[in-house]
């Protein structure tokens, strides 16, 4: 186990509607990363947080926000959903320093479908 | 940009027979790490092998092993004498300094058979 829980594990939404999927990140870790796997493919990239703020950010809509709390736990947020973001959404944690980049914990993520 | 190929989609094998997963990477930048990645049917991905540019040492680990090989960007991964246990999809991934997003392959499906 990594210690990085996600919730929920699992949702059903129909488009057009918002859903907001969060995080706990293992302790210690202060990024958190949120990736979104469409069957049979890798994790996509969406956006990091470090220490509150967005510290990069993938190929992905403004409908696609975040936050990181002083725990360092996360929530993403999608507005407006449409059929092809049903997905995994995997959350990672990591400790990064400017020395060095840590490997991610992810958790066992929240499986999206929209109809 | 940077860009992770793993040309094999699937691969079937029979307990105890070797295999090796290949991963082929692309990037400009000189300071890089290249991981590897386990997905079990559960979906947590699990952390296998972090290398650094810097170090191109292959590097064993009871029946799993890597060869980093800067002069192809290739980062393969072997599983000696495959076991049931090791049917998983393996990503390999790439991400440049701090702070920076981790680029991963799309995947190679591994079915151990008994």
């Amino acid at each position: 186990e990594t210690g990085v829980t996600q919730s929920p594990t699992h949702l059903i939404k129909t488009r057009g509607q918002q859903v907001t999927l969060r995080c706990s990140s293992q302790s210690g870790h202060n990024t958190v990363s949120w990736y979104q796997q469409a069957l049979g493919q890798g994790p996509q990239f969406i956006f990091q947080y470090y220490r509150e703020e967005e510290n990069g950010r993938g190929n992905f809509p403004p409908r696609f926000s975040g936050l990181q709390f002083p725990n360092y736990s996360s929530e993403l947020n999608v507005n407006a959903l449409e059929l092809d973001d049903s997905a995994l959404y995997l959350c990672a944690s990591s400790l990064s320093t400017f020395r060095d980049t840590g490997e991610l914990f992810f958790g066992e993520g929240s499986r999206l479908t929209v109809l | 940009a940077q860009k992770v190929t793993q040309a094999q989609t699937e691969i079937s094998v029979v307990e105890k027979e070797d295999v090796t997963l290949d991963c082929v990477y692309e990037t400009r930048d000189t300071t890089y790490y290249l991981f590897w990645y386990k997905q079990p049917p559960s979906g947590e991905l699990v952390f296998l092998i972090r290398r650094n540019s810097f170090d191109e040492q292959n590097e064993i680990s009871g029946r799993y092993s890597w060869n980093f090989q800067k002069s192809t960007s290739s980062f393969n991964f072997t599983i000696t004498a495959s076991q049931v246990v090791d049917s998983a999809v393996y990503f390999c991934a790439l991400t440049l300094n701090y702070g920076q997003n981790f680029v991963f392959g799309p995947g190679t499906r591994l079915s151990v058979l008994p």
